[in-house]
């Protein structure tokens, strides 16, 4: 089945510092990629997605391309706020109409003045 | 901005009462979902819909059940509320094209605490 693997929080940064998310998955086919982000006290937002190998999507700074070759789709900054910090998911859907999101744990980041 | 609402979005009750969470959305979209999110933060499919008269159970085993009589409604309805029921719950819809692409639209949220 589908799976989607990404490192394990909290990841804590100072303001302005780089930032990646590892993201791994495990899918048939050729799966559309997608990031989510979840702010304190609210519900899930998309912040980006690849739906082929190499696309890369990008949103408020934030980017990720979909490598098939590593199956990876890491999530990176290249300078963050503390505005940024929020629980970050990766998810996963399969080419099948009837399929659902497969979503990583989550990973939390934390951004310090 | 996402019109999606999910009442109550706070809830501390006892154990053995009746519980439904609301969640209606005016986007007109036919899926919607509902997930239970762990303290740990992971995200399980409990229940889906692909329409009116359509409801599936997700990933997740839960004592839960929904009813999705009209398009913007989707609510969930515990019978009798268990402390291993505390959790966040939160819903989703998204349109034909979203559910094939994964775009969903989520509410904020409800966090049910069973005493």
């Amino acid at each position: 089945g589908n799976s989607v693997t990404q490192m394990e929080g909290p990841v804590t940064l100072s303001e302005e510092a780089f930032l990646t998310i590892n993201c791994t998955y495990t899918a048939t086919g050729y799966p559309s990629l997608f990031w989510y982000v979840q702010y304190p006290g609210e519900g899930l937002q998309l912040l980006l997605k690849a739906t082929k190998a190499d696309d890369k999507g990008s949103n408020k700074g934030f980017e990720a391309t979909y490598r098939k070759e590593t199956t990876s789709f890491h999530l990176e900054k290249g300078s963050v706020q503390v505005s940024d910090s929020a629980v970050y998911f990766c998810a996963l859907k399969d080419a099948s109409g009837y399929s659902t999101l497969t979503f990583g744990k989550g990973t939390m980041l934390l951004v310090s003045p | 901005e996402a019109d999606i609402y999910q009442t109550p979005r706070y809830l501390v009750i006892g154990t053995g009462k009746k519980i439904t969470l609301e969640c209606s959305q005016t986007m007109g979209h036919d899926k919607m979902y509902w997930y239970q999110q762990d303290p740990g933060m992971e995200l399980h499919l409990i229940h889906y819909s692909y329409g009116v008269n359509s409801t599936e159970k997700g990933d997740l085993s839960s004592e839960s059940t929904v009813s999705r009589i009209r398009t913007e409604h989707f609510p969930l309805t515990l019978e009798s509320a268990r402390p291993s029921h505390t959790s966040q719950y939160l819903c989703a819809s998204s349109d034909v094209a979203g559910a094939n692409t994964g775009e969903l639209f989520f509410g904020e949220g409800s966090r049910l605490t069973v005493l």
